[in-house]
C-alpha cells in the first residue's frame, strides 16, 4: 500500500454535468476526510467518515454535493449539475483512529469547470 | 472556534539562508498542530507535527518548529534553505475528536539561488 490514491487527478467537465471522484485510503485507516482547496487557499473541510459513516458535512457541501464511503473502504464524491465556482482541488486525506495520529493526503483531483 | 492564521504569504529566501514561517492558531483547549507542505499539483506532505510534550519538535527535512503556548504560536524553522524547498506550506490544528483539520491559507516559499 502506497499511500491514499484519487482518480481520477484532472477531470474537465461542462457546465451542468455530473462528476465523480473517487478515493481510495490507506488500508488499515478507518478515517477519512475530504477536502477543497481553491487557488492560493489552504485546504477546506468537507466531510469527514469514520468507517462507513459520515459523521460531519460543511456547510460548503450543498445539495448538489454527495459523498458516499460503502463498507468502510474506498470514497466517492459526487458533484452534480457543476458550476464555474466548482473549479478547484478536491483532496482526500485518510487516518488511523486515536489521538496523535495524522491525515495522509492524496494527490488530489483537479477539477475544472467550462 | 479553530483557526489558523499565517500572515506571510510569499517569502524569498537565498539558498543556505534561514527559514522561519509563521503561524497562529486559536483553539480553546491543547492544541494538535501540524505542518504540511505541498509541491505545485501536488498533496500535502506532513513535515512535523506537535501533540504534546517537548514544544520543539523535528521533522524531516530538516525543519522543526517550536510550539509557544503564551502566543499561540507554532512556526516552522530551518537553519539552511535549499532550492528544493520551494513549495508552498500549510499550518494546521486539529479538532478534538480529529474529525477536522484547520488550515491556513499557506505561505508560498521562493529560494533565489
Amino acid at each position: 500500500d502506497t499511500g491514499v490514491s484519487q482518480d481520477p487527478r484532472h477531470k474537465i467537465t461542462k457546465r451542468g454535468q455530473n462528476v465523480t471522484f473517487r478515493c481510495d485510503p490507506i488500508s488499515e485507516h478507518n478515517r477519512l476526510y475530504w477536502y477543497r482547496q481553491t487557488l492560493g487557499q489552504g485546504p477546506e473541510f468537507l466531510t469527514y467518515f469514520q468507517n462507513e459513516a459520515q459523521l460531519e458535512k460543511s456547510r460548503l457541501l450543498s445539495d448538489r454535493f454527495s459523498a458516499e464511503r460503502p463498507k468502510g473502504s474506498f470514497s466517492t464524491l459526487e458533484i452534480q449539475r457543476t458550476e464555474q465556482g466548482d473549479s478547484a482541488m478536491y483532496l482526500c486525506a485518510s487516518s488511523s483512529t486515536g489521538t496523535g495520529t495524522e491525515a495522509f493526503f492524496g494527490q488530489g483531483t483537479r477539477l475544472t469547470v467550462v | 472556534a479553530q483557526s489558523v492564521t499565517q500572515p506571510d504569504i510569499h517569502i524569498t529566501v537565498s539558498e543556505g539562508a534561514s527559514l522561519e514561517l509563521r503561524c497562529n492558531y486559536s483553539y480553546g483547549a491543547t492544541p494538535y498542530l501540524f505542518w504540511y507542505v505541498q509541491s505545485p499539483g501536488q498533496g500535502l506532505q506532513l513535515l512535523l507535527k506537535y501533540f504534546s510534550g517537548d514544544t520543539l519538535v523535528q521533522g524531516i527535512k530538516g525543519f522543526e518548529a517550536e510550539f509557544k503556548r503564551s502566543q499561540s504560536s507554532f512556526n516552522l524553522r530551518k537553519p539552511s534553505v535549499h532550492w528544493s524547498d520551494a513549495a508552498e506550506y500549510f499550518c494546521a490544528v486539529v479538532s478534538y475528536n480529529f474529525n477536522k483539520f484547520y488550515f491556513g491559507s499557506g505561505t508560498k516559499l521562493n529560494v533565489k539561488p
